[in-house]
This record gives C-alpha cells, structure tokens and sequence, in this order.
C-alpha cells in the first residue's frame, strides 16, 4: 500500500495568514493526488485534484502543487470558514489511501 | 444534481454482518467509467477507504478488509450495497458513499454518511 503522510497533524494561525499542509507519499504516484476539506459532522469535500486543478466552485484561494512524493496544499489567506480538517488521497493505485488529516484553528 | 445517501442499521452487535445500502441520483452506474465508493471514518480519526464498484461491475476492495467485504450495485434501483461480516466494536464509523466520475480519481460528491456504532 502506498502511505500518504500528512504534516503538520494540526495547526493554528491566525485570520489572514498563509497556511501550508504537506503531503509524502511513500512511492512515486504522479500528479494522482487530491486534496479535501472536512468541517465537523460533514462530509469531505472535494478542493484539488490531480496535484493542483481547482474544483469547480472552490475559492481560488486555495491551491495545490508538487508532483511525484511531495505535495503542498496551501490556502493563502486563511478566513474562519476555512476551519475543518484537510485530507490529501492518493489514487495513483488500489488500495485508494488517504493522509492522516491536518486539523487546521484559528489563533 | 447528483446525490447520494447512505441508509442501513446505527447499531450492530459484535460478530454480525453489517449491511448498508447507497441509494443515489442524478448519475446512473451504467455510466462508462463512473463508480461508486465506500469509506469510513472512526469517530475523531482519518478516513479510510473501503471499495469500489465500477459501472462494469469491476469491484476493488481495501486488502485489510477484503475478506469481510462485498459490494454489489443495482443499476435499476440506482443503488449500491456494502456488506461487512463478522463486526467488531472497532468497525465503530460513520460510513460515507461517494461518486467517482469517469476518468478521474477522486470522489466528488459524498453522502452525509451513517454512523454505525458496534456494540453489545
């Protein structure tokens, strides 16, 4: 299986800032990496695919890179609706494999 | 407007086989290349991704997992069940379905999910 590590496992920064989420995975998968938001009691929500195209509707303050082991996800001005937590999953092969989350606050 | 909704039992007791239906709209799984997912969410943990079905019928399911799962679709009731045998308080999860479009890898759009709790 491929592991997809996520870091930081969480994190607080304040109204405004730049907020940047990593994502390794344990082999080579490509651009085969999409990024999703989860607020509490909701289902995930689709923000990036393929490494870095913007989901239709997603504020474009959102983006994703990288390419191969490592990804970055990075929203560039964090609001109060950005709370929740982030999951990247690879889908270069089966078994489909998701990062741990990072859990983003605000400070 | 595609949706998907999960539906089956919020408590199984230990060792039985849990059942959960996926009914959905706005899609049809007769679709070349579109399928339908499960994956699952401990209470305060990250997601897990259980098995697929594709719209040939094509199945792929977790490893870890795989001898406790079947996933089956009825394209005429646009649905797609999940069994899972032999449950374990472990196997405590919300359990979310999603749609996978065609020529992607990613989930789309997810149901609110269904929180099986396993106990006796």
């Amino acid at each position: 299986d491929i592991q997809m590590t996520q870091s930081p496992s969480s994190l607080s920064a304040s109204v405004g800032d730049r907020v940047t989420i990593t994502c390794q995975a344990s082999q080579d998968i490509s651009y085969y990496l999409n990024w999703y938001q989860q607020k509490p009691g909701k289902a995930p929500e689709l923000l990036i695919y393929d490494g870095s195209n913007l989901e239709t509707g997603v504020p474009s303050s959102f983006s994703g890179s990288g390419s191969g082991t490592d990804f970055t996800f990075t929203i560039s001005s964090l609001q109060p609706e950005d709370i929740a937590t982030y999951y990247c999953q690879q889908y270069d092969e089966f078994p489909l494999t998701f990062g741990g989350g990072t859990k983003v606050e605000i400070k | 407007q595609i949706t998907l909704k999960e539906s089956g039992p919020t408590l199984v007791k230990p060792t039985q086989t849990l059942t959960l239906t996926c009914t959905f709209s706005g899609f049809s799984l007769t679709t070349s290349g579109v399928g339908v997912g499960w994956i699952r969410q401990p209470p305060g943990k990250a997601l897990e991704w259980l098995a697929l079905i594709f719209w040939d019928d094509d199945k792929r399911y977790s490893p870890s997992l795989k001898s406790r799962l079947t996933i089956t679709k009825d394209t005429s009731k646009n649905q797609v069940v999940l069994t899972m045998t032999d449950m374990d308080p472990v196997d405590t999860a919300t359990y979310y379905c999603a749609h996978r479009p065609t020529g992607y890898g990613y989930f789309d759009y997810w149901g609110q999910g269904a929180l099986v709790t396993v106990s006796s």
